[in-house]
Formats: structure tokens, sequence, C-alpha cells
């Protein structure tokens, strides 16, 4: 079993729709989880860092359940520039990360 | 621009051969992870250095190593290369602990 599952998707969004995913992990005693993007053949790139409370950063909302060991992005008012992969994030300990597979998301005009 | 520099950007080699990547951390951050990322896939967290010392290792076999210099910047080896080992090979540099990792723009390696 893969220690960060996501669905890979894609997700075809329409341009200012809203498009919400989630992923689960395996570690219950992962203590950081992150949002990373991806743009085709790029480096990946800090989006959000995810908290218990949720946090919200522009557009974009994450939001983390321990119970259930699941984290979520909502992506508001999708723009063309949104698609890319987006990749849900694991600490596993001081910085080693556990990276899932990715979820593409398309924005179409 | 992440301040985190990899050499080189692309790389053919044939199986059996050996291949050095190399990575050149942000200034002040004494933290380099190498990940392995193939198509299609996430990233897979190669192993972690710290201060010049391995601080951690993912499920890769002892033909990838690693070394950490002085100045932070590290590099990658890797002895026998397979056709499987054909990746995009990404180092991320820090400060360590939970701090934010910082991508350089990674080395894509084919094995043909």
């Amino acid at each position: 079993r893969k220690e960060v599952e996501q669905d890979p998707g894609p997700f075809n969004v329409p341009e200012g729709a809203t498009v919400a995913f989630n992923c689960t992990y395996s570690n219950s005693a992962s203590q950081s989880f992150f949002w990373y993007r991806q743009d085709c053949r790029k480096e990946p790139k800090l989006l959000m860092s995810v908290y218990s409370s949720g946090n919200e950063d522009g557009r974009f909302t994450a939001q983390l359940n321990r119970a259930s060991q699941y984290i979520s992005l909502l992506i508001r008012d999708s723009k063309l520039s949104d698609s890319a992969t987006y990749l849900c994030v694991v600490d596993d300990s001081w910085g080693k990360l556990q990276f899932g597979a990715g979820t593409q998301v398309v924005v179409t005009p | 621009e992440t301040g985190v520099t990899q050499s080189p950007t692309h790389l053919i080699k044939t199986r059996g051969q050996q291949v050095t990547l190399r990575c050149s951390s942000q200034s002040g951050h004494n933290t380099v992870s190498w990940y392995q990322q193939a198509l299609g896939q996430g990233p897979q967290f190669i192993f972690q250095y710290y201060r010049e010392e391995e601080n951690g290792r993912g499920n890769f076999p002892p033909r990838f190593s690693g070394l950490q210099f002085p100045n932070y910047s590290s590099e990658l080896n890797v002895n026998a290369l397979e056709l499987d080992d054909s990746a995009l090979y990404l180092c991320a540099s820090s400060l360590g602990g939970d701090d934010e990792a910082f991508f350089g723009q990674g080395t894509r390696l084919t094995v043909v």
C-alpha cells in the first residue's frame, strides 16, 4: 500500500468553477502536511501547508482530518493558470517528504 | 528561482554505466534531500544529508549513494545503471526539520 494515495484525475474544470480533491495517508504519526504544485516537466513548488484548523490562501483552501487521515484541497474561481498536477505531501520526519502520485487538474475556457 | 541548482539538466547513459548528479543548495541551507520521479509518479525519497552526514534513506538499493560537501552542496551517484533508473532526479534544500524545502529544476536521466 502506498503511503500517500491520490485520485490521479484528470479533473476537467470550467474556468471560474470550483474543484476539490483529497488524498489519504497511512502513517498516523505524520506531523506535517503540504500541497505542492507541479507543472509539466518542472520541479514541484510549495502551494501551501495544511493545518488541522484548516487554512486558506486566496482561492485555495486546505483541510486536514487527522482522525480519518485525509487531506483536502479546494480551488475556487478556477483560472486557466491553475492547470497543473497537485501533489499531496506528508513529512514523515524531519523533512523526509512522502509524495502522492499527483492529481491532474485541467481548467478549460 | 529557488536558488537550488542541479547539473546537468539532461543526461543519457547506457545500462551498466555509472552517473553522478550534482546539486547546489540554497545559501545557508544545511540539509539536502534527493528524490526520484518516474514518469506519471510522484517523487520518491532517496536519501537526505544533514551537515555532511546521511540522515535517513528511502527504499533504494545501495547502488544509489550520495555525498554532501562542507559547503552543503551534494552529489547523487548511481552505479550499474538499469533501464528503470530513467527518471527526473530532484534535489531539495532546506534548513532542516519542517522548514520549507526548495527544489531544483531536476536532472532528467535516460538510461538506454
